[in-house]
């Protein structure tokens, strides 16, 4: 099992570009999530899921996107890319206890 | 409100030294999970403990030691003995009974000198 993988690993935007941060597990967890990590301030929740097709709002949503289209992918789109938005971004999964993390991926935008 | 409380923002210890990371919860839920994250300078997050609101035993691993009190609503983090390669933000946090997000707390960063 690879677990949770997130593609890319570090990316650097222009502000008001657009991008997808990817998402996949293959432990066929119901529930997915991702947050958002700032310096000294903890993970964030941005937007999870409990199922394909249902999705939910987290604490800090503005400017992201999300879909659930399988079980398996949980993806992350960033329409218009605002200096705020750069942070180390976490996807996660879980069933009942049992919590899965990515790797991150580092966002900087510019 | 569900909350995760870190007040230690930073701390330095030299290395062999003991040291405990504090961590405080806000819940009215009588079933509730508390782990311990640790994430090394290499950014992952490294799982090392989930404990439930049932089981109030003390529990060691090798130099980890974790103190739950349900009496003051604390889990904190023991480190004996510490080593460089502790060096790392250490992140607590709260799960409720059901598939819910974590809740963390602000984390602690921890740097043990050589």
């Amino acid at each position: 099992n690879a677990g949770v993988t997130q593609t890319p690993k570090f990316r650097i935007l222009k502000i008001g570009q657009s991008m997808t941060l990817q998402c996949t597990q293959d432990m066929n967890h119901n529930y997915m999530y991702w947050y958002r990590q700032d310096p000294g301030m903890g993970l964030k929740l941005i937007y999870y899921s409990v199922g394909a097709g249902i999705t939910d709002k987290g604490e800090v949503p503005n400017g992201y996107n999300v879909s659930r289209s399988t079980t398996e992918d949980f993806p992350l789109r960033l329409e218009l890319a605002a200096p705020s938005q750069t942070s180390v971004y976490f996807c996660a999964s879980s069933y009942s206890i049992g919590f899965g993390f990515g790797q991150g991926t580092r966002l900087t935008v510019v | 409100a569900q909350k995760v409380t870190q007040a230690q923002t930073e701390i330095s210890v030299v290395e062999k030294e003991d040291v405990t990371l504090d961590c405080v919860y806000e819940t009215r839920d009588t079933t509730y999970y508390l782990f311990w994250y640790k994430q090394p300078p290499s950014g992952e997050l490294v799982f090392l403990i989930r404990r439930n609101s049932f089981d109030e035993q003390n529990e060691i691993s090798g130099r980890y030691s974790w103190n739950f009190q349900k009496s003051t609503s604390s889990f904190n983090f023991t480190i004996t003995a510490s080593q460089v390669v502790d060096s790392a933000v250490y992140f607590c946090a709260l799960h409720f009974s059901g598939n819910t997000p974590l809740v963390f707390g602000k984390g602690t960063r921890l740097s043990v000198i050589a």
